[in-house]
């Protein structure tokens, strides 16, 4: 198992371009989540997804997008990017949404934004 | 309001020794779950152990051990005989006993262990 992956690893974008970053898993959990981690915050909860075809909003989802077409993937959009989502984005999941359910997290993508 | 502290931002000991990283949490809940990871200088978050409200037993798992107290409302971690390959930054984070999926993590605590 591949567990949770994260498509780019890193990305440098200009002020107002778009991008799409890909997370998938292979352990067929339900939920899924896009966090950001910046210096001194922790990580924030940007958008989440309880099943195929539906999406939610986290704690910061302001300037972003997300669709859950798949089970296995949740995509975060950026449609203009801006110099303050210079972050690095986590993408995680669990198999249900309860409290004890603990989240797996991918390897993270680095975006700088110029 | 639910809240999680690490008030360590860095810390640093020479092998061997033994470091406790502290956790405190706030929350009014009666239900709730605490959450170790570990974020090593290559990126991806790990996850070590989980802990629910009632269950204030210390966990040891090999050099690892978490003591919880809930009359301090703290969740600490302790590692003994440090190595370097425990060098990272570990994150303490806190969820809601209800179908809830807001993980609420602390700023997190940088542990260089130097040879």
């Amino acid at each position: 198992n591949a567990g949770v992956t994260q498509t780019p690893k890193f990305r440098v974008l200009k002020t107002g371009q778009s991008m799409t970053l890909l997370c998938a898993q292979d352990m067929n959990h339900e939920y899924m989540y896009w966090y950001r981690q910046d210096p001194g915050m922790g990580l924030r909860l940007i958008h989440y997804s309880v099943g195929e075809g539906t999406t939610a909003k986290g704690e910061v989802p302001d300037g972003y997008n997300v669709s859950r077409l798949k089970k296995q993937n949740f995509l975060l959009g950026l449609e203009s990017a801006a110099p303050s989502q210079t972050s690095v984005y986590f993408c995680a999941s669990s198999y249900g949404g309860a409290g004890w359910e603990t989240q797996y997290f991918g390897p993270g993508t680095r975006l700088l934004v110029l | 309001a639910q809240k999680v502290t690490q008030a360590q931002t860095e810390i640093s000991v020479v092998e061997k020794e033994d470091v406790t990283l502290d956790c405190v949490y706030e929350t009014r809940d009666t239900t709730y779950y605490l959450f170790w990871y570990k974020q090593p200088p290559s990126g991806e978050l790990v996850f070590l152990i989980r802990r629910n409200s009632f269950d204030e037993q210390n966990e040891i798992s090999g050099r690892y051990s978490w003591n919880f107290q809930k009359s301090t409302s703290s969740f600490n971690f302790t590692i003994t005989a440090s190595q370097v390959v425990d060098s990272a930054v570990y994150f303490c984070a806190l969820k809601r006993g209800g179908a809830t999926n807001k993980l609420i993590f602390g700023t997190g605590t940088l542990l260089a262990v130097q040879p």
